[in-house]
C-alpha cells in the first residue's frame, strides 16, 4: 500500500527556521516525483515545487524560488521542506504529494504538517 | 501564467446529479484529475485522467471533457459528497507539474 507520512504539527516563531518531511513506503521511492503544495487557511491549493529523488532534480514554482527548500535522502525514502526563516505568512498546511507514471497528475497525498507562525 | 477556473459553489439537493466544471485553453490537449477534500482533511484523487476512476472511489463519480472544460459528474450525491472539489492539469509550456483550479464547494442538503 502506497503511504505517504508526514512529520507532525510545528508552532514557531518568525525568523526561526524549520524543516518538515513526508516518508514514503509501498512503492519504489526513488522512481516517482514527490510534489509540496500549500493551503493557506480558507484558501485553495498552491503547487510550491518538486522533487525526483532518484536524482535529486528540483524544481520550484516562480512564488516559492528563493524561500523554501526542498530535498529528500532516497536511503530513507524521505523526502523534506525546509525554511531558513519563517515569517507570519508561512503559517499554512503543507501536503506532500506523489505524481504519477506519467507525472500528469497526483494520485497520492501525505496527511499534511500544519505550520504556525506566531511572536 | 495558465489558470483553471471553477465556480466557486454547486449546490444540490441528496439524489440530484451535481456537475462542477473546469475551464482551461490546454484542456483540449492535457489531462485533468479531481481531488476531494473534505474540511480538516487532505485532498484525495476521485478521477485522474480526464475520466478514469481509482479504486475505491465509488461509481457515481465520473469525469469528462471536452474542448477546454472539464466537468467532475455526481450522480445520485449523497451527503457524505459535500466537500471541496479542486480541478487540476498541466499548461502546454513542459513545466512538470500543473495547477489547481481555485476549488468549488459542493453543498448537500
Amino acid at each position: 500500500e502506497v503511504q505517504l507520512v508526514q512529520s507532525g504539527a510545528e508552532v514557531k516563531k518568525p525568523g526561526e527556521s524549520l524543516k518538515i518531511s513526508c516518508k514514503g513506503s509501498g512503492y519504489s521511492f526513488t522512481s516517482y516525483w514527490i510534489g509540496w503544495v500549500r493551503q493557506m487557511p480558507g484558501k485553495g491549493l498552491e503547487w510550491m515545487g518538486i522533487i525526483y529523488p532518484g536524482d535529486s532534480d528540483t524544481r520550484y514554482s516562480p512564488s516559492f524560488q528563493g524561500q523554501v527548500t526542498i530535498s529528500a535522502d532516497k536511503s530513507i525514502s524521505t523526502a523534506y521542506l525546509q525554511w531558513s526563516s519563517l515569517k507570519a505568512s508561512d503559517t499554512a498546511m503543507y501536503y506532500c504529494a506523489r505524481l504519477d507514471e506519467a507525472a500528469a497528475g497526483t494520485d497520492y497525498w501525505g496527511q499534511g504538517t500544519l505550520v504556525t507562525v506566531s511572536s | 501564467s495558465y489558470e483553471l477556473t471553477q465556480p466557486p459553489s454547486v449546490s444540490v439537493s441528496p439524489g440530484q446529479t451535481a456537475r462542477i466544471t473546469c475551464s482551461g485553453d490546454a484542456l483540449p490537449k492535457k489531462y485533468a484529475y479531481w481531488y476531494q477534500q473534505k474540511s480538516g482533511q487532505a485532498p484525495v484523487l476521485v478521477i485522474y485522467e480526464d475520466s478514469k476512476r481509482p479504486s475505491g472511489i465509488p461509481e457515481r463519480f465520473s469525469g469528462s471533457s471536452s474542448g477546454t472544460m472539464a466537468t467532475l459528474t455526481i450522480s445520485g450525491a449523497q451527503v457524505e459528497d459535500e466537500a471541496d472539489y479542486y480541478c487540476y492539469s498541466t499548461d502546454s509550456s513542459g513545466i512538470i507539474w500543473g495547477v489547481f483550479g481555485g476549488g468549488t464547494k459542493l453543498t448537500v442538503l
